[in-house]
């Protein structure tokens, strides 16, 4: 079965600081991956996904992640975190041409601090 | 394009009530799911459909009923409502679609519905 462990709960950063979140996942073959991001109050909205090809994704906001086949990992990065990126992140495994179905982490709240 | 829509936003439930979660989504997508939503716990599966008249059970079912009578309508029934069912609650959706990449399992997600049962 698939999972997906982000060790992190909290995170706290100063505004302008670089940013990593990190995921960790559990399955047999490719997987999908996602980064979600959930501002206060709001549903969840995909920041970037990897299905294969180049293992550096480029998201929106300025968000990019790597696929580590090797440590079974894609951890999320921002150079520079703004006040507004303070939200909860998801990390998120999809499996390859099957189920339809992804596994969620348990989040990561991130606090910036100006 | 309104993606996905829930109502209501919120509801307080008494012990023993019933109420329906409405969702809706306009992408023509083919899976639908439901997921709740508890502090530091991340997203706990519900029910999910894959389309229209078939439905499944995900990781936490118990108390909960849906139906999926057309591609654009998943309602999720709480019957019987208890406090451990207070939680927020999300809809979602995505093509589901066989064989590429593309947006195949990139999930859009309602706003969600903050429920409180007392």
């Amino acid at each position: 079965a698939q999972s997906v462990t982000q060790p992190d709960i909290h995170i706290t950063v100063s505004e302008g600081a670089s940013l990593e979140l990190r995921c960790n996942y559990s399955y047999g073959a490719t997987p999908y991956l996602f980064w979600y991001v959930q501002s206060p109050g709001q549903g969840l909205q995909l920041l970037l996904k990897y299905f294969s090809g180049d293992t550096l994704v480029q998201g929106i906001k300025g968000f990019e992640a790597e696929f580590k086949r090797s440590q079974s990992s894609f951890n999320l990065r921002k150079p520079s975190v703004h006040w507004s990126d303070a939200a909860e992140y998801f990390c998120a495994v999809g499996a390859v041409g099957g189920s339809y179905i992804p596994t969620f982490g348990r989040g990561t709240s991130l606090i910036v601090h100006p | 394009n309104a993606g996905v829509t829930q109502t209501p936003k919120f509801r307080i439930l008494k012990i023993g009530q019933s109420m329906t979660l409405q969702c809706t989504q306009d992408m023509n997508h083919n899976y639908m799911y439901w997921y709740r939503q508890d502090p530091g716990m991340g997203l706990k599966l519900i029910y999910y459909s894959v389309g229209a008249g078939i439905t499944d059970k995900g990781e936490v079912p118990n108390g909960y009923n849906v139906s999926r009578s057309t591609t654009e309508d998943f309602p999720l029934r709480l019957e019987l409502a208890a406090p451990s069912q207070t939680s927020v609650y999300f809809c979602a959706s995505s093509s589901g679609l066989a064989g590429g990449p593309g947006d195949a399992d990139t999930q859009y997600f309602g706003p969600g519905t903050r429920l409180t049962v007392l």
